[in-house]
């Protein structure tokens, strides 16, 4: 069974912080790693996806990969109270033949506080 | 620019009653797939789709099932209904596997679905 682990928090931070959200990942064959934000009673929406060791930037959002440790992270700096959601960090899993399914974390609970 | 679109937003069911949930895309997608999402909890992917007249399970697919006739339109069919399928269930489709940039996941609005 392969498992995707989030801290559920709430994680709280002030307005400005950097909230920084872990993830690790039991499959050590995955490949690809993506991060989710879903606003509460919508549907999740991409912000992030990262394939490589090391940094992504984009915008205020970096996500950090360490394969060896099996560990993804999501830092988003000048946090704003509209980053208020649950993230979800999903592990691509290439089981073969083309299959192709994401395992999604159970979501970290982000709270920005003015 | 309607994305991927499903039906109904919410329902209520009896227990043993049964129902199709409706997911249809007009981006011309080659890759559908459900998810359900219990409170607390991540996606879990219940079947999934890599083109017209295919269709694979998921991690949690007794109770379920799904045709894909057209490229555009993947329902999902729940035969015999279960309180353990109260639910929030998510439709998607992505123009290929890769899931990333490139191809991201397309999200529906989600049905709320209870059973009692």
């Amino acid at each position: 069974q392969k498992e995707v682990e989030q801290n559920s928090g709430p994680l709280s931070v002030p307005e400005g912080a950097i909230a920084s959200l872990n993830c690790t990942y039991s499959d050590r064959g995955s490949q690809s790693f993506f991060w989710y934000r879903q606003y509460s009673g919508k549907s999740p929406e991409l912000i992030m996806f990262i394939y490589s060791n090391g940094d992504k930037e984009d915008g205020r959002f970096t996500a950090q990969l360490n394969k060896a440790s099996q560990y993804v992270s999501l830092l988003i700096r000048d946090s704003q109270p509209s980053d208020s959601a649950t993230y979800l960090c999903a592990v691509m899993d290439s089981s073969g033949a083309g299959s192709y399914q994401l395992t999604f974390g159970k979501g970290t609970k982000l709270s920005v506080i003015p | 620019n309607a994305g991927v679109t499903q039906t109904p937003k919410f329902r209520i069911l009896k227990i043993g009653q049964s129902m199709t949930l409706q997911c249809t895309q007009d981006m011309n997608h080659n890759y559908m797939y459900w998810y359900r999402q219990d409170p607390g909890m991540g996606l879990k992917l219940i079947y999934y789709s890599v083109g017209a007249g295919i269709t694979d399970k998921g991690e949690v697919p007794n109770g379920y099932n799904v045709s894909r006739s057209t490229t555009e339109d993947f329902p999902l069919r729940l035969e015999l209904a279960a309180p353990s399928q109260t639910s929030v269930y998510f439709c998607a489709s992505s123009y290929s596997a890769g899931a990333g940039g490139n191809s991201p996941l397309h999200f529906g609005n989600g049905t709320r679905l209870t059973v009692t």
